[in-house]
C-alpha cells in the first residue's frame, strides 16, 4: 500500500491567479498520477507525472495550463495556472505502487475554489 | 470508443442486499476495478477482477463476465455507512484506467 499527502486540502483562489498542489508518498512509486473530479461527476486524468522527464497530458490538458513536477520517485506538484470558475474541482493525485494492473492508491485530494 | 456504464443512482434499504451493474467497452482489457468514494473523500479500492467469476470479499463480492463486457459489485448486509459513490473502472491494453461516472447508493433505514 501507499500513504499519500496532499497539500491544500482545499483553497479558494481568485480568478487569474495559479496555484501549486503537492503531493507526497510515503514510499518509492512507479507511476505517479493527476485527476481532477469535478462536482458530481467521475474522475477525469489530467496526465502521468513521469520522473525526470515532461509529463505525458491526456487529451484535452496541456502543459501551459496544468505544468507538473515530478522531481523524485515520491513527490510530485500540479499547477493549475491562470484559473478561471470552470476549474474549481477536486484535484486528486494516485500512485500505482507495481505493477501495470496495480490498484491505485489517492490521496486525500484538493478542493478547489475559484471566485 | 471506450465506455464505461453503469447507473447514476440506487436506492436500498439497511440490511438488505444490492447490485451495482456495471458494462464496458474499451480497447482491449486488463482487468476491472471497483472502487467507493464517500463524500468529500477520495476513492478507496474495493475489488478487482481480472478472470471469469465471482471474488468475494466479506459483505462485499465483484463479478467479471468478459464475454458480456459486463461487470457487478454485490453488497451483502448494507449499513447505513456503505451509502457512497461506487466507481467502475476498466483497465484498457495501455493500462489506462476508463472510469465510470460512479453510482450514487443511498441506503435508508
Amino acid at each position: 500500500s501507499a500513504v499519500i499527502s496532499q497539500k491544500p486540502s482545499r483553497d479558494i483562489c481568485q480568478r487569474g491567479t495559479s496555484l501549486t498542489i503537492q503531493c507526497q508518498v510515503d514510499s518509492q512509486v512507479t507511476m505517479m498520477f493527476w485527476y481532477r473530479q469535478q462536482p458530481g461527476q467521475s474522475l477525469t486524468l489530467i496526465a502521468t507525472a513521469n520522473q525526470g522527464s515532461e509529463a505525458t497530458y491526456e487529451s484535452g490538458f496541456v502543459i501551459d495550463k496544468f505544468p507538473i513536477s515530478r522531481p523524485n520517485l515520491t513527490f510530485s506538484t500540479l499547477t493549475v495556472s491562470n484559473m478561471s470558475p470552470e476549474d474549481s474541482s477536486i484535484y486528486l493525485c494516485s500512485v500505482r505502487t507495481s505493477s501495470d494492473a496495480g490498484e491505485l492508491f489517492f490521496g486525500e485530494g484538493s478542493r478547489l475554489t475559484v471566485l | 470508443g471506450q465506455n464505461i456504464d453503469q447507473p447514476t443512482e440506487m436506492t436500498a434499504t439497511e440490511g438488505a442486499i444490492v447490485q451495482i451493474n456495471c458494462t464496458y467497452q474499451t480497447s482491449g482489457f486488463n482487468g476491472l476495478f471497483w472502487y467507493q468514494q464517500h463524500a468529500g473523500e477520495a476513492p478507496t479500492f474495493l475489488s478487482y477482477n481480472v478472470l471469469d467469476g465471482l471474488e468475494e470479499k466479506g459483505r462485499f463480492s465483484s463479478f467479471l463476465s468478459r464475454s458480456k463486457g459486463y461487470s457487478y459489485l454485490l453488497l451483502k448486509e448494507l449499513q447505513m455507512k456503505d451509502s457512497a459513490s461506487y466507481l467502475c473502472a476498466g483497465l484498457d491494453s495501455n493500462y489506462q484506467l476508463i472510469w465510470g461516472a460512479g453510482t450514487k447508493l443511498i441506503i435508508k433505514p
